[in-house]
């Protein structure tokens, strides 16, 4: 069964070091997401990318993060000066189709550990 | 925006039926519903879909009234790999892409 890859599977770094998250989403594929889990808490949309573009984002979503599809198959997301609450598993995600708007892949997730 | 209510745990029994509601009184005409389940350090994993009526597929049962207020996950013959937080998740109208993710239930079986 085709599976969305996430790496690494946890992150540790610096608070003020720059992460990148990666993910291979499944592969024919369309639509793209980032979330976020903080431990014990809602798992919490940050990102949707579609077409080589944001299509929507969250307020967590702020000008230290980013998304970038390098390659017809990496799916990154990018946190430029990480912080103490930064902190969470993420977790990429991904959609077929329009129709079937709610049916979303997850990965295994990213444990990211800011110290 | 949709917004979902369900119990925040439930306990029971290997071999026995679970059946977990969820409240959505605000679910719009286009909206689906769709449950999702999650084991701890895992992402979540899509089980099944509905939209009105009954839906039935190898792991478990979605029962919606015709009101679609809310819906009822049903877990045939639950075993104790079925413990596991379980979301239910409504299409947001005035978002083509996002799910809201609620609490979630978190199931607990029991030997």
């Amino acid at each position: 069964e085709p599976e969305v890859t996430q790496t690494p599977s946890h992150q540790v770094t610096q608070m003020g070091q720059e992460v990148i998250l990666r993910c291979v989403p499944i592969s024919n594929h369309l639509y793209f997401y980032w979330y976020r889990q903080i431990l014990g808490q809602k798992v919490e949309f940050l990102v949707s990318f579609y077409n080589n573009e944001i299509s929507e984002k969250s307020e967590i979503f702020d000008d230290q993060f980013s998304v970038e599809r390098p390659d017809g198959s990496n799916f990154t997301l990018k946190i430029r000066s990480t912080k103490l609450e930064d902190s969470a598993m993420y977790f990429c995600a991904s959609r077929a189709d329009r129709v079937a708007k709610n049916i979303q892949y997850f990965g295994a997730g990213t444990r990211l550990s800011v110290l | 925006l949709a917004k979902t209510t369900q119990p925040i745990s439930m306990d029971s029994y290997e071999g026995q039926e679970v059946n977990i509601t969820c409240s959505h009184n605000n679910i719009a005409t286009n909206d689906y519903i769709t449950w999702y389940q999650q084991f701890p350090s895992q992402g979540p994993r899509f089980i099944i879909q509905g939209y009105k009526t009954k839906v039935t597929n190898e792991v478990a049962s979605l029962f919606i009234p015709a009101d679609r207020k809310s819906s009822t996950l049903s877990l045939p013959r639950v075993s104790l790999s079925d413990t596991a937080v379980y979301y239910c998740l409504v299409g947001d109208k005035d978002s083509n892409y996002q799910l809201i993710w609620g609490a979630g239930t978190k199931l607990i079986i029991k030997p």
